[in-house]
């Protein structure tokens, strides 16, 4: 598995409270993802990341923020988490541009927004 | 927006038996990838798909890439427990910088 990992791996939080979600890798691959999955939904993309300060939406950024300072963070904010955020984020590296090269997921986080 | 479906969402199959899991994309796609999740990990990459009407295959799995680029299949000959997950597929469009997921095929596998 590549290395990334995902920090924290479960939280709960409740409806109004900022929340950050760390994605950290160790293989120095430029490209990186947010995904939020959802069951019937797959996986959707929050935001990526194609360098450091270099940042995109996806089709679901809407109530997320994220940066990335160091070639090897990445991280994902809620600033006021409502229910509808509750799921599961993963994170995915890339050595190529999105979608031309494989993605490595990293073990993903699961977020109860109560 | 690019929408990419897979049918069908549930795959219920008996140990042995051969079956096929298909994605559909409403535009034109550049390559399409496919992942296999199993229960409780994490999307795992499988193969990617280039040319129009490419087919590869790796050990049980053959995977298929439409003459028009708008859709795929992958197809797994006698099936296993260990076939068991979710399997997707992500397409990008030409020009495109972004994967957009189908909404997965989850295999069960009855002994």
């Amino acid at each position: 598995d590549a290395g990334i990992t995902q920090s924290p791996r479960h939280k709960v939080t409740e409806t109004g409270t900022p929340v950050t979600l760390r994605c950290h890798q160790t293989e120095n691959h430029r490209y990186m993802y947010w995904y939020r999955q959802d069951p019937g939904h797959g996986l959707r993309l929050i935001h990526y990341s194609y360098g450091v300060k270099d940042t995109d939406k996806g089709e679901v950024s809407d109530g997320y923020s994220v940066s990335r300072s160091k070639t090897e963070d990445f991280l994902l904010t809620l600033e006021s988490a409502t229910s509808s955020q509750t799921s599961v984020y993963f994170c995915a590296i890339s050595e190529s541009t999105g979608g031309l090269g494989e993605q490595y997921f990293g073990p993903g986080t699961r977020l109860t927004v109560t | 927006g690019q929408q990419v479906m897979q049918i069908p969402q549930y795959q219920h199959v008996q140990e042995g038996e051969d079956f096929t899991t298909y994605c559909n994309s409403s535009t034109t796609l550049s390559n399409i990838q496919w992942y296999k999740q199993r229960p409780g990990g994490h999307p795992v990459f499988l193969i990617q798909l280039v040319k129009s009407g490419e087919v590869k295959k790796q050990k049980r799995l053959t995977f298929q890439f439409g003459e028009a680029k708008k859709n795929s299949s992958l197809h797994i000959t006698a099936t296993q427990t260990t076939d068991v997950g979710t399997y997707f597929c992500a397409g990008r469009r030409a020009a495109g910088n972004k994967l957009t997921f189908g909404g997965g095929t989850r295999v069960l596998v009855k002994p």
